[in-house]
């Protein structure tokens, strides 16, 4: 069975704090996506990354970046120097070739206080 | 090049009425799914559908849901005779035929309110 679990309900942090938002999966399939996406205040969701299986590079993209490691089923995501206009609801995400479904977890709400 | 496109954004519905829920894909795009968010809680899936078939409706509730994806026109969400229990965001995604990517794109989401 497919599952994602967001141990962390909610986290607060000062502005210009780094934070990290867990993401541990479980799966039987050996290929196989994870996504993160942003759902701000407005209630959108916001596409952030993709990564594959096979792929267990880190990943950084400005302020964001990601660390995959399939030994630990997690796909953890850190913001660094964290911002107002990041405060919203992160969700990670799951899917598997030749499924139709994406399983996300139940959410992390990341507030930041100036 | 418009993004899914869903509406109404909100839907106010009281006990008893029936709401339907648009979902326009991204244009190429032939695959269209339907996610329900409860309050609270991350997505869960609902159904997915090509044009005019259903593909996979194992997380649609058994009665007064049903949906539809004709050859012409968006798809539709419809819940009849709702609750206040339906009170949820309604998210619509898309993919193109070949999803090699795994990628479904959202839509900004239907958030239905019943009274």
């Amino acid at each position: 069975a497919q599952k994602v679990t967001q141990a962390q309900t909610e986290i607060s942090v000062v502005e210009k704090e780094d934070v990290t938002l867990d993401c541990v999966y479980e799966t039987r399939d050996t290929t196989y996506y994870l996504f993160w996406y942003k759902q701000p205040p407005s209630g959108e969701l916001v596409f952030l990354i993709r990564r594959n299986s096979f792929d267990e590079q880190n990943e950084i993209s400005g302020r964001y970046s990601w660390n995959f490691q399939k030994s630990t089923s997690s796909f953890n995501f850190t913001i660094t120097a964290s911002q107002v206009v990041d405060s919203a609801v992160y969700f990670c995400a799951l899917s598997y070739t030749g499924g139709f479904k994406t399983i996300f977890g139940a959410g992390t709400r990341l507030f930041v206080k100036a | 090049n418009a993004g899914v496109m869903q509406n109404p954004r909100h839907l106010v519905r009281r006990r008893g009425q029936e709401a339907r829920l648009r979902c326009s894909p991204m244009k190429g795009h032939s695959h269209v799914y339907w996610y329900r968010q409860l309050p609270e809680e991350g997505l869960k899936f609902m159904v997915y559908l090509q044009k005019e078939n259903i593909i996979d409706e194992s997380g649609m509730p058994k009665e007064r849901f049903s949906a539809e994806f004709p050859k012409e026109g968006p798809s539709i969400l419809r819940i009849q005779q709702v609750v206040r229990g339906d009170s949820a965001a309604y998210f619509c995604a898309s993919s193109p035929r070949e999803n090699v990517n795994n990628i479904q794109y959202f839509g900004a989401g239907t958030r239905l309110s019943v009274l």
